[in-house]
């Protein structure tokens, strides 16, 4: 069965202190791995797709990196406007089939 | 240029009443989707459109929720006789490869 884990659920940051999310999956038939952001109220932003074991995305504090079994997005020098749930996403046969998400929480 | 949008942002009914979503995705963007996302949940995949057509309907809960797409563009939501635990936020999306882009969603309460 096709399954997407995140943790941690939640993360408390220093303004400042670097970490990692992470996201396994199990899918037959990859299509792609998908990362996106959702501020409290709003539908979610797209971020990054990675396709193949090895790739890394970068885009200003967030580096995305996949390997055949799990996803990190590393967050680096993290700001309290990064401060969002993510949500992890497989592609599988047309439809997007998402993780539960990390909430992350950066204080000043 | 617009995003997808989605109508109406709130939406309060009473248990039993039927309600409908609209969702327009981006100019262009031949699939949409529709999923559902409730509080403390993923989000959950209803439907899929390719053009007017709906290849995967997988998705959806129950022979109360229906969905269609006209002039491949705008889709509307449908859900019969509601329940409360319809009750969640539905989120429309819209791609023309493989990234999908979410509109804002409807906040829907079944009371």
């Amino acid at each position: 069965e096709d399954q997407v884990t995140q943790s941690p659920e939640a993360l408390r940051l220093q303004e400042g202190e670097s970490s990692s999310l992470n996201c396994s999956y199990t899918v037959s038939g990859l299509r792609g791995l998908f990362w996106y952001r959702q501020d409290p109220g709003k539908g979610p932003e797209f971020l990054f797709t990675l396709y193949s074991a090895g790739e890394e995305k970068e885009k200003e504090r967030l580096k995305a990196t996949l390997t055949k079994k799990e996803s990190f997005l590393h967050i680096t020098a993290p700001k309290p406007e990064d401060s969002a749930t993510y949500l992890c996403a497989v592609h599988r046969t047309d439809k997007l089939i998402f993780g539960t998400g990390t909430r992350l929480q950066v204080f000043p | 240029g617009a995003g997808v949008s989605q109508s109406p942002s709130n939406k309060v009914t009473e248990k039993g009443k039927d309600v409908e979503l609209r969702c327009d995705p981006i100019s262009g963007h031949t699939a949409l989707y529709w999923y559902r996302q409730s509080l403390g949940q993923g989000l959950e995949f209803l439907i899929y459109f390719q053009g007017n057509s709906a290849p995967d309907k997988s998705g959806l809960p129950s022979d109360r929720f229906s969905a269609e797409r006209t002039g491949g563009s705008v889709s509307t939501l449908t859900i019969q006789r509601t329940q409360q635990e319809d009750s969640a936020v539905y989120l429309c999306a819209s791609s023309l490869k493989n990234e999908q882009f979410f509109g804002p969603g409807t906040r829907l309460t079944v009371l």
